[in-house]
C-alpha cells in the first residue's frame, strides 16, 4: 500500500539549517518530491528526486534519500523566515499513472 | 514549467448548489489531475482528467459528486454538485509536465455555508 509519513512541526531559529524528513512505504516508487505550500497559496513544487538517487543538490536545498529504510529528507541550509511554510514530502508511482501520494505536511517555523 | 491558472480563485456557496471551477494550462499536456485540500489537511486525488474519455477517479470519489471535463489538452473543469459544509475545501488542479514532475494550480479555496 501507498503511505507517507512526515513529522508535523519544525521550528528553527533563522540561519541555522532546517531538515525535515519523510518516511514511505511503497517500495516501487519512482520520484519522490517535496512541495512547499505558503498560507493562502498553492503548491509549489521545491525539488524532487529519482528513485535511484541518494542525493540531489540545489542552491539551499539538499535532498537525501535512504532507499533501504525508506527515508527522504530535505535540509535547507541558512534557513530565512521566508521559508516559513508548510512543506509536503509526496510519491509518484508509476504504475498508478504517476499519482502522487502526499504526506500530511511539516509546518516550518522560522523565528528571527 | 508549466503555467496552470484556475478560476475562480475563491468562492462562497449555499448548500445544495454546485459550482465549477476551470483549469488552464499554458501549454498542451497529456495528464491533468484534480486533488482536495480540507482545512488542515494533505492533499487528496480526486481523480486524473484524460483527455477525451471519462475521467478516472480514486476510491471514495464519484462521477455525480464530482463531474470532470477534459475538452482538449490544456484544459479541465471540475463541478462540485449538491455541495454541503463539508464540501468545504480547497480545490488545486495539477498537471503531469512529462518530465515526471506536476505542477500545481494556484487553487480555488470553496466555502459552503
Amino acid at each position: 500500500g501507498e503511505d507517507v509519513e512526515q513529522s508535523l512541526f519544525l521550528s528553527v531559529r533563522e540561519g541555522d539549517s532546517s531538515v525535515i524528513n519523510c518516511t514511505y512505504t511503497d517500495s516501487s516508487s519512482t520520484y519522490l518530491y517535496w512541495y512547499k505550500q505558503e498560507p493562502g497559496a498553492g503548491l509549489q513544487l521545491l525539488t524532487y528526486i529519482f528513485s535511484n538517487m541518494d542525493m540531489k543538490q540545489d542552491q539551499r536545498l539538499t535532498v537525501l534519500l535512504n532507499k533501504k529504510d525508506k527515508h527522504l529528507s530535505l535540509r535547507i541550509a541558512d534557513t530565512q523566515t521566508g521559508d516559513s511554510a508548510i512543506y509536503f514530502c509526496a510519491e509518484s508511482i508509476r504504475e498508478y499513472g504517476n499519482k502522487l501520494v502526499f504526506g500530511a505536511g511539516t509546518i516550518l517555523r522560522v523565528k528571527s | 514549467s508549466a503555467v496552470i491558472s484556475q478560476k475562480p480563485s475563491r468562492d462562497i456557496c449555499q448548500r445544495g448548489t454546485s459550482l465549477t471551477i476551470q483549469c488552464q494550462v499554458d501549454s498542451q499536456v497529456t495528464m491533468m489531475f484534480w486533488y482536495r485540500q480540507q482545512p488542515g489537511q494533505s492533499l487528496t486525488l480526486i481523480a486524473t482528467a484524460n483527455q477525451g474519455s471519462e475521467a478516472t477517479y480514486e476510491s471514495g470519489f464519484v462521477i455525480d459528486k464530482f463531474p470532470i471535463s477534459r475538452p482538449n489538452l490544456t484544459f479541465s473543469t471540475l463541478t462540485v454538485s449538491n455541495m454541503s459544509p463539508e464540501d468545504s475545501s480547497i480545490y488545486l488542479c495539477s498537471v503531469d509536465s512529462g518530465t515526471d514532475t506536476q505542477y500545481f494550480g494556484p487553487g480555488t479555496r470553496l466555502t459552503v455555508l
